[in-house]
């Protein structure tokens, strides 16, 4: 199984900061999948295929990695990105999620 | 709009079983994978099962291997989950989701809570 571990795991940032999110990856994947899940809501997909916006998102919102690294950048924060956000792979069976990293506003 | 709509969680007694449904909508069914996933009280997500477009083939973790059972009907445009033996660590909100191929989970319903508990 492949193990995600996302770091860090708790953080908050103020508006107009840029936040990156990273994800470790314990084998090589193809691919990384990021949602976010806000408070009380279910997880909505934020980018695919390592890079791709979803649709919806704002460009605000972008991916990036290869291999074992991967991470999920906001490039200025707003208070709406207050969320957890989650990691995704199915390279390898079976289909894992990051433990998540939980994003607060300052 | 997508749209999919779970049904028939509730509680029920260790070792006992429950069949959840998701009623899709928006989008050509038969056309997507479609998948649970579950989450248990302020803990993270964990996939449960995918199912491919006519239902031959599905995929499940060792968690729920042998106790769970996804399958689809395509004409009523439904997912199901069939969870049989539960445990009281299957006590989560379960969500039904479409799915890009075997890839990403691009739409999610609201989820459906089973507690299981004596």
């Amino acid at each position: 199984e492949i193990v995600l571990t996302q770091s860090p795991t708790t953080t908050a940032a103020s508006p107009g900061e840029k936040v990156t999110i990273t994800c470790l990856a314990s084998s090589s994947v193809s691919n990384m999948y990021w949602y976010q899940q806000k408070s009380g809501a279910s997880p909505k997909l934020l980018i695919y295929s390592t890079s791709s916006l979803a649709s919806g998102v704002p460009d605000r919102f972008s991916g990036s990695g290869s291999g074992t690294s991967y991470s999920l950048t906001i490039n200025t924060m707003e208070a709406e990105d207050a969320a957890t956000y989650y990691c995704q792979q199915w390279s390898s069976n079976p289909l894992t999620f990051g433990s998540g990293t939980k994003l607060e506003i300052k | 709009e997508v749209q999919l709509v779970e049904s028939g969680g509730g509680l029920v007694q260790p070792g006992r079983s429950l069949k959840l449904s998701c009623a899709a909508s928006g989008f050509t069914f038969s056309n997507y994978y479609m998948a649970w996933v579950r989450q248990a009280p302020k803990k993270g997500l964990e996939w449960v099962a995918t199912i491919s477009t006519s239902g031959s083939r599905t995929y499940y973790p060792d968690s729920v291997k042998g106790r769970f059972t996804i399958s689809r009907d395509n004409a009523k445009s439904s997912l199901y989950l069939q969870m049989n033996s539960l445990k009281s660590e299957d006590t989560a909100t379960y969500y039904c989701a479409r799915q890009m191929y075997t890839t990403a989970l691009d739409y999610w319903g609201q989820g459906v809570m089973v507690t299981v508990s004596s």
